[in-house]
């Protein structure tokens, strides 16, 4: 396993709710990546955090947040829920510097 | 054009046959590159990093053609558990001078192993 943990495992919303997922990066990793995978598709990237800042951000519209705290978890906001934010939410934990990402087990977001 | 695109498959191939996975790249620029295996409703799972130079990880070869832009992977000997999707991944920095580097991923391709 990868020591990557995420909250929660599967999440039920209505459109225009807002929603927070929470990832624990795995031990001695400082940058964290949030991904959204929709069925049958690759994940795409969401943003990067590093020293508590946002620092690279994918094709995705500021409705979607994110924080990173000191201890390097993170969360990932969502507000205005769509139907089309229904997908899988994968956390990444890696080391500045290296190029392998590790991925926690999701956040299966359904969104009605 | 996609920026890493790989044939979706599905792969069916007999136990103990060889199979062959490719996937191209648009971004030249791109850094390092990578296959993960995906288990259905699980999380994508790094299988290897590819290097140019090649490199084999017991039953599995990868292999990087940064002039053609072009990845593959090489299963020997495939086992049943080698059933999966295999994600094709490219690691690009967002911005120079250390910035973000976001993964990007193909679609993956589905491979079925048949006893």
């Amino acid at each position: 396993e990868t020591g990557v943990t995420q909250s929660p495992t599967h999440l039920i919303k209505t459109r225009g709710q807002q929603v927070t997922l929470r990832c624990s990066s795995q031990s001695g990793h400082n940058t964290v990546s949030w991904y959204q995978q929709a069925l049958g598709q690759g994940p795409q990237f969401i943003f990067q955090y590093y020293r508590e800042e946002e620092n690279g951000r994918g094709n995705f519209p500021p409705r979607f947040s994110g924080l990173q705290f000191p201890n390097y978890s993170s969360e990932l906001n969502v507000n205005a829920l769509e139907l089309d934010d229904s997908a899988l939410y994968l956390c990444a934990s890696s080391f500045r510097g290296a190029y392998e990402q590790y991925f926690g087990p999701g956040t299966r977001l359904t969104v009605t | 054009r996609k920026e890493v695109e790989q044939d979706p498959g599905p792969f069916n191939v007999p136990e103990g046959a060889t199979v062959a996975f490719n996937c191209t790249y648009s971004n030249s620029a791109s850094q390092s590159f990578f296959w993960y295996r995906q288990d259905c409703r699980k999380e994508p799972k790094l299988l290897m990093s590819v290097y140019s130079s090649g490199n084999e990880d017991g039953r599995f070869t990868a292999q990087l053609n940064r002039a053609s832009q072009y990845i593959s992977l090489l299963i020997r000997d495939s086992k049943l558990s080698d059933s999966a999707t295999y994600l094709c991944v490219v690691n690009t920095l967002l911005y120079s001078g250390g910035g973000a580097d976001g993964l990007t991923f193909g679609k993956g391709t589905h491979l079925i192993i048949q006893p």
